[in-house]
C-alpha cells in the first residue's frame, strides 16, 4: 500500500538545526523527495534521493534515507525564519507510474 | 515568465454549479498532473495526462472531467460543485514519465463552494 506519515509540527529556534521525519510503506519506491511549501503558495521542489542512495546533502540539506525501516529525513542546518513552512516528503512508487504519494506535512515554526 | 500557472486563482461559486479551472505550463514538458490538497493540507493526485492522455486516473467522482487540448495545457472542470469540493487544487507538470522527473508545481486555485 502507499502511505506516508509526517509529524505535524516542529518549532525550532533560529540558528539551530531542524530534523524532519517522515515514513512510508512502498517497499518498491523508486525516488523520495522533499517538497516546502510557503503561505499561499505552491510546492517548491528541495531535494530529492534516488532508493538506492542512504545519504545526500544539499548545501544546508541533508536527507538521510534508512530503507530497511522505511525512513526519510530532512535536516535543515542553521534553520532560519525564512524556512518556515509546511515541508511535505513524498515517495514515487515503484510501477512506472509519475505519480507522487505525499506525506501529512510538518508545519516547522523558527522564532528567532 | 511563469512555468506552470493556473488560472483562476481564487474561485468562490455556490453549490451545484459547473467551474472550470485551467492550466499551462511554458516548459515543454510532456507530462501534466491536478492535485486537491483538502484544509488539513492533505495532498492527493487526481489525475496525470502523458502528451494529451490520461495514464492516472485516482477514483476521483466523474463530476472531475479533465481535458488536455494539447501537451502545454490540462484543464479541469467540475459538474454539479459540492461542499468537500472545496480546496486548493494544484497543476503540475514533468518532463516525462521515466527517471526522476521533478515536477513542477502551479500557485494553486483555492475553490470555495457555499
Amino acid at each position: 500500500g502507499e502511505d506516508v506519515e509526517q509529524s505535524l509540527f516542529l518549532s525550532v529556534r533560529e540558528g539551530d538545526s531542524s530534523v524532519i521525519n517522515c515514513t512510508y510503506t512502498d517497499s518498491s519506491s523508486t525516488y523520495l523527495y522533499w517538497y516546502k511549501q510557503e503561505p499561499g503558495a505552491g510546492l517548491q521542489l528541495l531535494t530529492y534521493i534516488f532508493s538506492n542512495m542512504d545519504m545526500k546533502q544539499d548545501q544546508r540539506l541533508t536527507v538521510l534515507l534508512n530503507k530497511k525501516d522505511k525512513h526519510l529525513s530532512l535536516r535543515i542546518a542553521d534553520t532560519q525564519t525564512g524556512d518556515s513552512a509546511i515541508y511535505f516528503c513524498a515517495e514515487r512508487p515503484g510501477g512506472g507510474f509519475q505519480k507522487l504519494v505525499f506525506g501529512t506535512g510538518t508545519r516547522l515554526l523558527v522564532s528567532p | 515568465d511563469t512555468a506552470v500557472s493556473q488560472t483562476p486563482k481564487y474561485l468562490v461559486t455556490q453549490m451545484g454549479n459547473d467551474k472550470s479551472i485551467k492550466c499551462e505550463q511554458n516548459l515543454g514538458h510532456d507530462t501534466m498532473y491536478w492535485y486537491k490538497q483538502d484544509s488539513k493540507k492533505f495532498l492527493k493526485i487526481m489525475f496525470s495526462y502523458n502528451n494529451k492522455e490520461l495514464i492516472i486516473n485516482e477514483t476521483v467522482p466523474n463530476r472531475f472531467s479533465p481535458k488536455s487540448p494539447d501537451k502545454a495545457h490540462l484543464n479541469l472542470h467540475i459538474n454539479s460543485l459540492e461542499l468537500g469540493d472545496s480546496a486548493v487544487y494544484f497543476c503540475a507538470s514533468s518532463r516525462g514519465t521515466s527517471g526522476n522527473n521533478e515536477q513542477f508545481f502551479g500557485p494553486g486555485t483555492r475553490l470555495t463552494v457555499l
